[in-house]
């Protein structure tokens, strides 16, 4: 069974920073493309970014509302995937979801989800 | 970017009533769009893919159909397991991009 738990969200003020991580198991990490999404309170879902595998160099993909302020990271041998966020602002407050794309060599989209974590921008 | 435009924001129906949310894309984007149900403090789950395929496991009450930049998801005989949020996702190219959501109420 694909399991994905984030960790790593909390209280933070405006221009700091933090670090999500998300744990993964019930399949090989290392073969899949990897998500993060987020949903802002009472609000819809934002695409964050995607990092690929290492046969795609782990390349990365951002939304241009996180682009030089978020970085996707990964590390396969500890089946984990990380976003650190900074300079933090309170439109970054969201629940982010941790996410394993499925699809084919047509597209991949977001597929399994985590439970999410929730960051908090405020002073 | 391609933005998605998702109507109607919310709606209500009866028990047995047919339901369609529609999606317009700003630009094409093939047929690579995926429509996703969110019930509340869950994760969304993915209904639809490629436009038209109906992921394994759900039920066939749900279709998807695309004619050029509109897609739709059709919710035959709605039941009361199917109040959500929907969402459609275009994955055809950089950013991936969200409808706004449609709230689904009985």
């Amino acid at each position: 069974e694909v399991q994905l738990v984030e960790s790593g969200g909390g209280l933070v003020q405006p221009g700091g920073c933090l670090r999500l991580s998300c744990g993964a198991s019930g399949f090989t990490f290392s073969d899949h493309y990897m998500d993060w999404v987020r949903q802002a309170p009472g609000k819809g879902l934002e695409w964050v970014g995607r990092i690929r595998t290492k046969g795609y160099s782990y390349s990365t993909e951002y939304a241009a509302s996180v682009r030089g302020r978020f970085t996707i990271s990964r590390d396969d041998s500890k089946s984990s995937l990380y976003l650190q966020m900074n300079s933090l602002n309170t439109e970054d407050t969201a629940v982010y979801y941790c996410s394993r794309v499925g699809g084919d060599s047509s597209g991949f989209y977001p597929f399994y989800w985590g439970q999410g974590t929730l960051v908090t921008v405020s002073s | 970017d391609i933005q998605m435009t998702q109507s109607p924001s919310s709606l209500s129906a009866s028990v047995g009533d047919r339901v369609t949310i529609t999606c317009r894309a700003s630009q094409g984007s093939g047929n690579n769009l995926v429509w996703f149900q969110q019930k509340p403090g869950k994760a969304p789950k993915s209904l639809i893919y490629a436009a038209s395929n109906l992921q394994s496991g759900v039920s066939l009450r749900f279709r998807g159909s695309a004619s050029g930049t509109d897609f739709t998801l059709t919710i035959n005989s709605l039941q009361p397991e199917d109040v959500a949020t929907y969402y459609c996702l275009q994955y055809n190219a950089y950013p991936l991009t969200f409808g706004g959501g449609t709230r689904v109420e009985i």
